[in-house]
């Protein structure tokens, strides 16, 4: 079944504690990307990378950083979680960086993040 | 700058009423328009889309959409109601000249009185 994996779905942390989100997709995309959900704001994209080794900034980067070693997996790092980062995330493939009529993006079920 | 704007941050409507979910876009070209369901401690799931063609579309779950070019419009419509189609609603552009981003409206919360 073709699917965007993401872990944890929820997670309760501190301010400061480094945390992983991983994302990994079974459909051979080479486009993914991040996005986070805040209420009124619908989703805003944080990173996105168009292939392996490639990635660039969305529209919110700050306080992010993401890899791309291999095509199927794209983690979202926080390596200083602040409260400000308490949000929904949500990681998204498609075959290329085109959305096209048959193959729109992927959406993972997304990731609760809570920073006290 | 690009831009999606949904009206209506929540709507609620009776079962088996008819629903129309408006979606206004600023985009320069030619729109590449999404909608897309958020049921509860759910992903996103694609309703519909459109690309070129028809200006009608069918998509998921009885919903349809129409483009209206001259009104910057995408609205989504059911004609009945069911009480499973609770959730929230978003509509998406998507700005190529950006990486292939998708550009989210900010919702609209959907509810169904039995």
């Amino acid at each position: 079944e073709a699917q965007v994996t993401q872990n944890p779905r929820y997670l309760i942390t501190v301010t400061g504690k480094k945390l992983t989100v991983t994302c990994s997709q079974n459909m051979n995309h080479e486009y993914m990307s991040w996005y986070r959900q805040d209420p009124g704001l619908g989703l805003r994209q944080i990173y996105y990378s168009m292939n392996v080794e490639v990635t660039d900034k969305g529209d919110v980067p700050e306080g992010y950083k993401v890899s791309r070693k291999e095509k199927r997996n794209f983690p979202l790092i926080l390596e200083s979680p602040s409260p400000n980062q308490t949000s929904l995330y949500f990681c998204a493939s498609s075959p290329s960086r085109f959305p096209s009529s048959n193959q729109p993006q992927h959406f993972g079920d997304g990731t609760r993040l809570s920073i006290l | 700058a690009q831009s999606v704007t949904q009206p209506d941050i929540h709507i609620t409507v009776s079962e088996g009423a008819s629903l129309e979910l408006r979606c206004n876009y600023s985009y320069g070209a030619t729109p590449y328009l999404f909608w897309y369901v958020q049921s509860p401690g759910q992903g996103l799931q694609l309703l519909l889309k459109y690309f070129s063609g028809d200006t009608l579309v069918q998509g998921i779950k009885g919903f349809e959409a129409e483009f209206k070019r001259s009104q910057s419009s995408f609205n989504l419509r059911k004609p009945s109601v069911h009480w499973s189609d609770a959730a929230e609603y978003f509509c998406a552009v998507v700005n190529y000249n950006q990486g292939g981003k998708l550009i989210f409206g900010q919702g609209t919360e959907l509810s169904v009185k039995p």
